[in-house]
């Protein structure tokens, strides 16, 4: 069953624009990682974030952790054409050497 | 990208024959997994591996049965194909499990007939 769920499941917004996603989850985790998935090819991880660990940065990407709501957000700021792609969070839950990833929300950049 | 390769990249087969994708990495990680994708359901682990000879099942495990009789290689096999198992297969490959990124490889595209 998925652990996590991301939300909206497809986005579509202007270059330029901030695009934001986000992902909740039902267990306690480790850690939560996004990933970018263009289409046809396979993921590529953006960002991990630990559990005691509230925000992130790298580059344009700003990735928030609430462990009390079980939620994160994914922010792209200043977004590219490029950055059109699939953008799934993966929770690592205690004890498992496995990630658990979302469905998936779908970003369309429009240039 | 990581030094991870899938082949075959596609693969057409009919119901009932046996297939085997082979994951093969040069990275020299402990962890590798097979995930199937499909629509409407995002990415699904099937089996995993932590090490030679050391494996375990996934989310959706039925019907597939995996080989690790290297490092490198990562063997995934459908011992009798269904049109259930009609997806794109990925290999990931992790240096220290949850607590690390994956990398994944470029995907299988694998139709039963």
């Amino acid at each position: 069953s998925q652990q996590g769920e991301e939300d909206p499941q497809a986005l579509s917004i202007q270059e330029g624009e901030n695009a934001t996603m986000n992902c909740s989850y039902k267990t306690s985790i480790n850690n939560l990682q996004w990933y970018r998935q263009n289409s046809g090819r396979g993921l590529v991880h953006l960002i991990l974030i630990r559990s005691n660990e509230r925000e992130k940065h790298s580059g344009r990407l700003r990735v928030t952790l609430d462990t009390s709501k079980k939620s994160s957000s994914l922010l792209i700021t200043a977004s590219r054409a490029a950055d059109t792609a699939s953008y799934f969070c993966a929770t690592a839950q205690g004890g498992s050497e496995k990630l658990v990833f979302g469905k998936g929300t779908k970003l369309t950049v429009n240039p | 990208d990581a030094g991870i390769t899938q082949s075959p990249r596609h693969k057409v087969t009919e119901t009932g024959t046996p297939v085997t994708l082979r994951c093969h990495q040069t990275e020299n990680h402990r962890y590798m997994y097979w995930y199937r994708q499909d629509p409407g359901h995002g990415l699904r682990l099937i089996h995993y591996s932590y090490g030679v000879k050391d494996t375990d099942k996934g989310e959706v495990s039925d019907g597939y049965s995996v080989s690790r009789s290297k490092t490198e290689d990562f063997l995934l096999t459908l011992e009798s194909a269904t049109s259930s198992q009609t997806s794109v297969y990925f290999c990931a490959i992790s240096g220290a499990g949850q607590y690390n990124e994956q990398f994944f490889g470029p995907g299988t595209r694998l139709t039963v007939l």
